[in-house]
């Protein structure tokens, strides 16, 4: 139990184009799904906080309006990467916590090449 | 303000060495500390939540225990397959984890 799905798992695009990935609870229902953003050889970096219903919480220093997220309904989020540059590519990952227990799983990341 | 500190960073070890990674913690109000492996290229895999302090859970060679101010992965035999980054988060109130940096293990042959 407890699955996390992403997709797509890696996206290559061009510089200005805009990316979609999709983040699924597969078998619980998440009331609050996370967006992370990791580096290489780094830790998670948390971007922002989304709840179903709700606009999300973004982290200091993250752009609201570059990395849209919305958290449309409790086994799906999406994380939209407007205008991408290639300072934006990295491996993004979310994660999905549901009411009980509270842990929060993980999906399997998506790779972002921006060119 | 929440903080997670791990040690080692990096961690080598014959196959079949025992050993532990650490994890100290200052939270106010611990809700929960959780224990996940990342293998290159993969989001974590969830592995422990543990509540309170004094108690121990175990998968396979992992063994995971917990104080009030830090908390124990122990691994047992580890094999190469173990072989992965740990990263320790926690969680007080109803916020978002915060994470370590993580513990690289590698398990030698």
């Amino acid at each position: 139990g407890a699955v996390v799905s992403q997709h797509p798992s890696w996206v290559i695009c061009k510089s200005g184009t805009s990316v979609k990935i999709e983040c699924r609870s597969l078998d619980f229902q998440a009331t609050t799904m996370f967006w992370y953003r990791q580096f290489p050889k780094q830790s998670l970096m948390l971007m922002a906080t989304s709840n179903e219903g709700s606009k999300a919480t973004y982290e200091q220093g993250v752009e609201k309006d570059k990395f849209l997220i919305n958290h449309a309904s409790l086994t799906l989020s999406t994380l939209t990467v407007t205008s991408a540059h290639p300072e934006d590519s990295s491996f993004y990952i979310c994660s999905a916590r549901p009411t009980t227990p509270e842990t929060q799983y993980f999906g399997p990341g998506t790779r972002l090449l921006v060119l | 303000e929440d903080q997670v500190t791990q040690s080692p960073e990096a961690l080598r070890l014959q196959e079949g060495e025992s050993s532990s990674l650490n994890c100290s913690y200052t939270v106010s109000g611990l809700r929960g500390l959780f224990w996940y492996r990342q293998d290159p290229g993969k989001g974590p895999e969830f592995l422990f939540t543990l509540y309170s302090a004094g108690e121990e859970k175990e998968k396979e060679r992992l063994k995971a225990t917990l104080t009030k101010k830090e908390s124990f992965l122990h691994i047992t035999a580890p094999k190469p397959e173990d072989s992965a980054t740990y990263l320790c988060a926690v969680q007080s109130g109803n916020t978002p984890l915060v994470f370590g940096k993580g513990t690289r293990l590698s398990v030698i042959a």
